[in-house]
């Protein structure tokens, strides 16, 4: 299995503030990286596919980077409908798995 | 837009078998290059990938599932279907289906469920 680990596990922020989460693999996993954001009781819903291609209809404030072992999914300006649990999940394998997600809260 | 919505017993006892049904709506699950998917979140912990099914029936599992994992597609209700045998409180979690993009290089889930959460307990 590929591991991904997140950093940090919880982020406190303000309104307009830039934030970043990190998801580092186990492995080099090339640019084989999505973005979720879920807020309790509803569908996750899909950020970023490939480390850094904005989904249809995700604001711009949301950006991807990084390749390899090292992604970074940055806010550029916290808006309070962003409060969320954000997750970074790999396909570079058949067998998929997920970070242990990025609580963001306000 | 594809909407998904998980529909099963919110309540299974230890050893049985766990049924969850996901129906298909704004699109058509035998239309496009999509798998269709199962993932899990127990209580407090991350997401676990539980496998997927093409509109052909093919499937991919999990290999720490695959031993007690069946998924199988109903094109003509638009529906896929999760059972998961001799279920125990560890299987206890919200179980959320999802349409799974796998295409050119790409491989996302672009459409998630709500989420159904499934108890084992007797």
């Amino acid at each position: 299995d590929i591991h991904l680990t997140q950093s940090p596990s919880s982020l406190p922020a303000f309104i307009g503030d830039r934030v970043s989460i990190t998801c580092r693999a186990g492995q080099d996993i090339n640019r084989f990286v999505n973005w979720y954001q879920h807020k309790p009781g509803t569908a996750p819903k899909l950020l970023i596919y490939s480390a850094s291609t904005l989904q249809s209809g995700v604001p711009s404030r949301f950006s991807g980077s990084g390749s390899g072992t090292e992604f970074t999914l940055t806010i550029s300006s916290l808006q309070p409908e962003d409060v969320a649990t954000y997750y970074c999940q790999q396909s570079y394998t058949a067998l998929l798995t997920f970070g242990g997600g990025t609580q963001v809260e306000i | 837009q594809v909407q998904l919505q998980e529909s099963g017993p919110g309540l299974v006892e230890p050893s049985q078998t766990l049924s969850l049904t996901c129906t298909v709506s704004g699109g058509s699950i035998s239309s496009g290059t999509y798998f269709w998917s199962w993932i899990r979140q127990p209580a407090g912990q991350g997401l676990e990938w539980i496998g997927r099914v093409y509109k052909s029936g093919g499937t991919n599992y999990n290999p720490s599932l695959a031993s007690r994992v069946s998924l199988s597609v109903e094109s003509s209700k638009n529906q896929f279907s999760l059972q998961l045998r001799s279920v125990t409180a560890a299987d206890t979690a919200i179980y959320y289906c999802a349409r799974h993009v796998v295409a050119a290089g790409l491989d996302y889930f672009d459409s998630w469920g709500q989420g159904a959460l499934v108890t084992v307990s007797s």
